[in-house]
């Protein structure tokens, strides 16, 4: 038990689709943040939420939208995505004042499978 | 220069080996190092945080140099469970600048 859950596991979607990922953590943390992984890449960030207010989003493509209503969920909505869209995409959490001294608490991940 | 660079590996040794990984970062600014290990499949997970004096937790040491502006991490007496990807994440000024290195992929053999 993570203490940040997201669903589904794993998703396999067509590039006309349009679907959710979904983020919730029950840890209190004042932070949430998007982070894609792709084989023998470094996680690169997509988006962080502070206390429900997005704060950088490091250039994402609009196909990818975040929503954040309140400190506990975050979603991803997805749609006419690129077969190179396909990566792990893991939620993660923080206290949000200054540097995150206790590091992230992942999520377990969706595997995203777009064809 | 990457920002994070970490050799990929992988690191074969055996059981009872003490192994130790390098990470280096090319900002002198960064605040804030953490190791944070991966399983095959699985989300990462802090390992542990690197202070300035180094650091220790059971089998596990690691280590900063400002100066040539690396950490280390080192494992001694290897078990089969350590086996894993061990990713070294450098944190500037906030946590928007959090970078992540590609990990170095740890194989522990009987």
């Amino acid at each position: 038990e993570t203490g940040v859950t997201q669903t589904p596991r794993h998703l396999v979607m067509g590039m006309t689709n349009k679907k959710s990922l979904k983020c919730e953590q029950h840890l209190g943390h004042n932070a949430m943040y998007w982070y894609k992984q792709s084989a023998k890449k470094p996680l690169e960030l997509m988006f962080v939420y502070s206390l429900e207010e997005r704060v950088e989003n490091n250039s994402v493509p609009s196909r990818f939208s975040p929503e954040c209503p309140n400190s506990s969920h975050l979603f991803l909505h997805l749609h006419t995505l690129q077969p190179e869209d396909s990566a792990l995409y893991l939620c993660a959490s923080s206290q949000s004042s200054g540097a995150p001294s206790y590091g992230y608490t992942f999520g377990s991940g969706t595997r995203l499978t777009v064809v | 220069r990457k920002e994070v660079e970490q050799d990929p590996g992988p690191f074969n040794v055996p059981e009872g080996a003490t192994v130790a990984f390098n990470c280096t970062y090319s900002n002198s600014a960064s605040q804030s190092f953490f190791w944070y290990r991966q399983d095959c499949r699985k989300e990462p997970k802090l390992l542990m945080s690197v202070y300035s004096s180094g650091n220790e937790d059971g089998r596990f040491t690691a280590q900063l140099n400002r100066a040539s502006q690396y950490i280390s991490l080192l494992i001694r007496d290897s078990k089969l469970s350590d086996s894993a990807t061990y990713l070294c994440v450098v944190n500037e000024v906030g946590y928007q600048k959090v970078t992540f290195g590609t990990g170095t992929k740890l194989q522990v053999i009987p």
